[in-house]
């Protein structure tokens, strides 16, 4: 089935540094959206690009998209303690409203 | 405005039982979703509700049933239960049952099957 698959598994960094995550999936999508966690809590929508779009900001945000090669990446900026979180992408299942996400990148960082 | 909010917060049940959580979506949310997620996992989808009809449905077994109700709040049972069963179950809402719509989760509902 088609998944967001998120790369790398696990990343740690330094306050004031740039995070970057990846995701890739399997099949043709119309869009595909971000989403943080707090520790095991609810999670909180960030951007969602739609397959028309490269590339897309919110704040210390940006999200491009390459739908040629199926992939996505997150970038955080000047990244803060309160970053620290676990980030997933998730896509549309082919041809049907269900979101599917992939099993998240665990970013830490330390101040 | 509340958001989306989950009831209870946390619950403990033993093999074999039947559970009941509750959700009630974001003001001006007509769809909510659910969704499992096991530890270290990614949520995995388990059906959506509109116009209190089951929508759409994931990979997962009949134990596994809802409700919509005419106020958009919506239940998740889950019968027999299975230790695999635990989990941190979310809900969330949107302003339609169109995929492009963001989703507003909920804090979740720890369940603890022993």
């Amino acid at each position: 089935s088609q998944q967001g698959e998120e790369d790398p598994q696990a990343l740690s960094i330094q306050e004031g540094e740039n995070a970057t995550m990846n995701c890739s999936y399997k099949t043709s999508i119309n869009n595909l959206q971000w989403y943080r966690q707090n520790s095991g809590r609810g999670l909180v929508h960030l951007i969602l690009i739609r397959s028309n779009e490269r590339e897309k900001h919110s704040g210390r945000l940006r999200v491009t998209l390459d739908t040629s090669k199926k992939s996505s990446s997150l970038l955080i900026t000047a990244s803060r303690a309160a970053d620290t979180a676990s980030y997933f992408c998730a896509v549309p299942q082919g041809g049907s409203e269900k979101l599917v996400f992939g099993k998240g990148t665990k970013l830490t960082v330390n101040p | 405005d509340a958001g989306v909010t989950q009831s209870p917060t946390h619950l403990i049940k033993t093999r074999g039982q039947q559970v009941t959580l509750r959700c009630s979506p974001k003001s001006g949310h007509d769809t909510v979703s659910w969704y499992q997620q096991a530890l270290g996992q990614g949520p995995q989808f388990i059906f959506q509700y509109y116009e209190e009809e089951e929508r759409q449905r994931g990979n997962f077994p009949d134990r596994f049933s809802g409700h919509q109700f005419p106020n958009y709040s919506s239940e998740l049972n889950v019968n027999a239960l299975l230790l695999g069963d635990s989990a941190l179950y979310l809900c969330a809402s949107s302003p339609g049952h169109a995929v492009s719509y963001e989703q507003y989760f909920g804090p979740g509902t720890r369940l603890t099957v022993t």
